[in-house]
């Protein structure tokens, strides 16, 4: 089975702060992405990668940058944490059709 | 560029019912077509896909969906609905050879005794 894991389930930041979110996926799996999930919005692509240190702008890239050294892991920073990034961040990898996705990360800005 | 509409944000409905979550994309190109669940507090569970072959597809969880060209829809159905699918539906579209995925808003199923 695939697993996508994110290094944390719930956060809690300050305004102002350097916010780093983690994906780790064990498939191997060429692509990876990030998502922030809202109430009547669905899913709104930040980035993705389709290899390592290549990255493409999703839907939303405003506020964040990317990261991905390895493989396997696929980083998401907030520069700079505002309240408007309070949201549900899901990460999820794919060998090219169908995305697998991690448990998500409900992220609180304050 | 894809787009997809779930045509109904909740769908309340009793347990034992069948039940129809509604999917239409936009494309201009060959397609695959999914449905994901989401748990509450989850991250989203393929349900099924439809790549190329038959427009009946068979997911988990005794869910189905028939892709229809012409009318450029995914629906999905089930014939009898448990309390444990009370959850949230996504149908995505994406383009063949391409890994990007657009997804609809989502479809909340709440079923009830």
């Amino acid at each position: 089975d695939v697993k996508v894991t994110q290094s944390s389930r719930y956060l809690v930041k300050r305004t102002g702060e350097k916010v780093f979110l983690e994906c780790v996926q064990d498939m191997d799996h060429e692509n990876m992405f990030w998502y922030r999930q809202d109430p009547g919005l669905g899913l709104r692509l930040i980035y993705f990668s389709y290899d390592v240190k290549m990255k493409e702008k999703g839907d939303i890239p405003e506020g964040y940058s990317v990261s991905r050294e390895k493989k396997e892991r696929f980083s998401l920073i907030l520069e700079s944490a505002s309240t408007n990034q309070t949201s549900m961040y899901l990460c999820a990898s794919s060998p090219l059709s169908e995305q697998y996705f991690g448990p998500g990360t409900r992220l609180t800005v304050t | 560029a894809q787009s997809v509409t779930q045509l109904d944000s909740q769908v309340p409905v009793f347990e034992e019912a069948p039940v129809e979550l509604r999917c239409n994309y936009s494309s201009s190109v060959s397609v695959y077509l999914f449905w994901y669940v989401q748990y509450p507090n989850q991250g989203l569970q393929l349900l099924l896909k439809y790549l190329s072959g038959s427009t009946l597809v068979k997911g988990i969880n005794g869910f189905e969906a028939e892709f229809n060209k012409s009318q450029t829809s995914f629906h999905l159905r089930k014939p009898s609905v448990h309390i444990s699918d009370t959850a949230e539906y996504f149908c995505a579209v994406g383009e063949s050879g391409y890994s990007t995925l657009t997804f609809g808003k989502g479809t909340m199923l709440l079923v009830s005794p």
